[in-house]
């Protein structure tokens, strides 16, 4: 099994709602990863979970809160959220490395809309 | 930090026919990775191939191939018999360890690949 799913597909929200996006594998990778992708534009990369512990977060808002409950499940809390902020967000995993670098393996993303 | 830099937004190939992706990149490193991603339309991203730049031999993967120039910094992508299937976004990625077993992607941005029947 080389799938990573996200749910929902699609999310419509506004900007006083609170909502969370969900990354599940069963691959047994303990790395995990969440990126924003705006139209035509590369992937930029948010959060990076390892062990279950964050151990990057690239200067994001605060509105976006990331969780990663356990070793397969990561979620991403939204609050707040601006028009600016919808995106297809993006989650990957991949088996932790240190001697060189594991496919990283991605979802097939949430496509979000702020109103 | 290091930087991707994808020249061609978009190209376009007759089916069967041969294409070069091209991608050059700067960093200061000296042992690092690259890797090539294929973003098809509406579908998730998956990893077409990956070069270790340690390694003179470039990588292949049955109609893909790279075209690794270390020192001058490209990593050039070669799709031979193109397919219909081949159609999709494709993102040439640095990869750099962050720490904790994890790597970062830095991304190019992109190039628009269509094949013509």
């Amino acid at each position: 099994d080389t799938e990573v799913t996200q749910t929902p597909k699609h999310l419509v929200m506004g900007m006083t709602n609170k909502k969370s996006l969900k990354c599940e594998q069963h691959m047994g990778h303990r790395a995990m990863y969440w990126y924003k992708q705006k139209a035509k534009k590369p992937p930029e990369l948010m959060f990076v979970y390892s062990y279950e512990k964050l151990s990057i977060n690239e200067s994001v808002p605060s509105r976006f809160s990331p969780e990663c409950p356990n070793s397969s499940l990561l979620n991403l809390h939204l609050h707040a959220l601006q028009p600016e902020d919808s995106a297809l967000y993006l989650c990957a995993s991949s088996h932790p490395g240190t001697r060189s670098p594991d496919t990283q393996y991605f979802g097939p993303g949430t496509r979000l809309t702020v109103l | 930090a290091q930087t991707v830099t994808q020249s061609q937004p978009e190209m376009s190939v007759q089916e069967a026919e041969t294409v070069t992706l091209s991608c050059t990149y700067d960093t200061s490193e000296n042992n690092y990775y690259l890797f090539w991603y294929k973003q098809p339309p509406s579908r998730q991203m998956i990893l077409v191939i990956r070069q270790e730049a340690y390694k003179q031999q470039n990588a292949t993967e049955n109609r893909f191939s790279v075209n690794f120039q270390k020192a001058a910094k490209s990593f050039s992508l070669k799709i031979s018999d193109s397919q219909l299937g081949d159609t999709a976004m494709y993102f040439c990625a640095f990869v750099s360890y962050s720490g904790a077993g994890s790597y970062q992607l830095t991304f190019g941005k992109g190039t628009k690949l269509s094949v013509i029947p």
